[in-house]
């Protein structure tokens, strides 16, 4: 079946560096599309979400991109803080939320000092 | 508003027992959702409901599982009998109608 999957399993960055995290979705159906940050012990945070009209959208140090010829979904983070230590998660929806969400493996985002 | 709770938080109980997870949805949210965690698999939806009726429990892995939604302020994921791969993280997630799904902290289940 399709599935969200991501290109790097872990991602090493210096604190205050910027960091981008990928994935790739193969649901061309696909309208709705989200980045969740899961902390040891915590289940998966919403970071920032993108519809498929848009092509960018920014948060409070985040950016989500999405380019749908491509089927690539990217978050960025700016000037990391050890905080943004996490595993982050892309997740994917055809029906904007309301059905179950079909989610990527993570990746492990590690701020050096 | 405290968020997604769910109880208890960890589980650990021997093969063929029965195990009860708990989860009550954020005040005003008419969707809920059962995921399961698992290194090898990672997060899976299991079943989830709108306004308390099961909608798509396709997830459910066997026959096993059931869950139930009694009100919108309550719901339960059944594992009877328990097996050790049944071990991982099983999260509740609730969604309000917009923006994207909430979940809670998760209760880890343990199968000896």
């Amino acid at each position: 079946g399709e599935s969200v999957g991501l290109h790097l399993p872990t991602l090493s960055v210096q604190e205050g560096d910027n960091s981008i995290i990928n994935c790739a979705y193969s649901n061309s159906a696909s309208d709705y599309f989200i980045w969740y940050k899961q902390e040891s012990g915590k289940g998966p945070q919403f970071i920032i979400d993108i519809r498929s009209n848009m092509d960018k959208r920014q948060g409070q140090r985040v950016t989500v991109l999405l380019n749908k010829t491509v089927k690539h979904l990217s978050l960025q983070i700016a000037a990391t803080q050890p905080g943004d230590s996490a595993v982050y998660f892309c997740a994917e929806n055809i029906r904007g939320g309301a059905d179950g969400l079909t989610f990527g493996k993570g990746t492990h985002l590690i701020i050096q000092p | 508003d405290a968020g997604v709770i769910q109880s208890p938080r960890h589980e650990v109980t021997e093969m063929g027992q029965e195990v009860t997870l708990r989860c009550k949805p954020i005040s005003g949210h008419n969707s809920l959702f059962w995921y399961r965690q698992t290194m090898m698999r990672g997060l899976e939806l299991l079943i989830y409901f709108n306004n308390n009726v099961p909608i798509d429990d396709s997830g459910m892995p066997e026959d096993r599982f059931s869950a139930k939604m009694p009100n919108a302020s309550f719901s339960t994921l059944k594992i009877q009998p328990s097996e050790p791969r049944d071990s991982a993280v099983y999260f509740c997630a609730t969604w309000r109608g917009t923006d994207t799904q909430y979940f809670g902290p998760g209760t880890r289940l343990t199968v000896l």
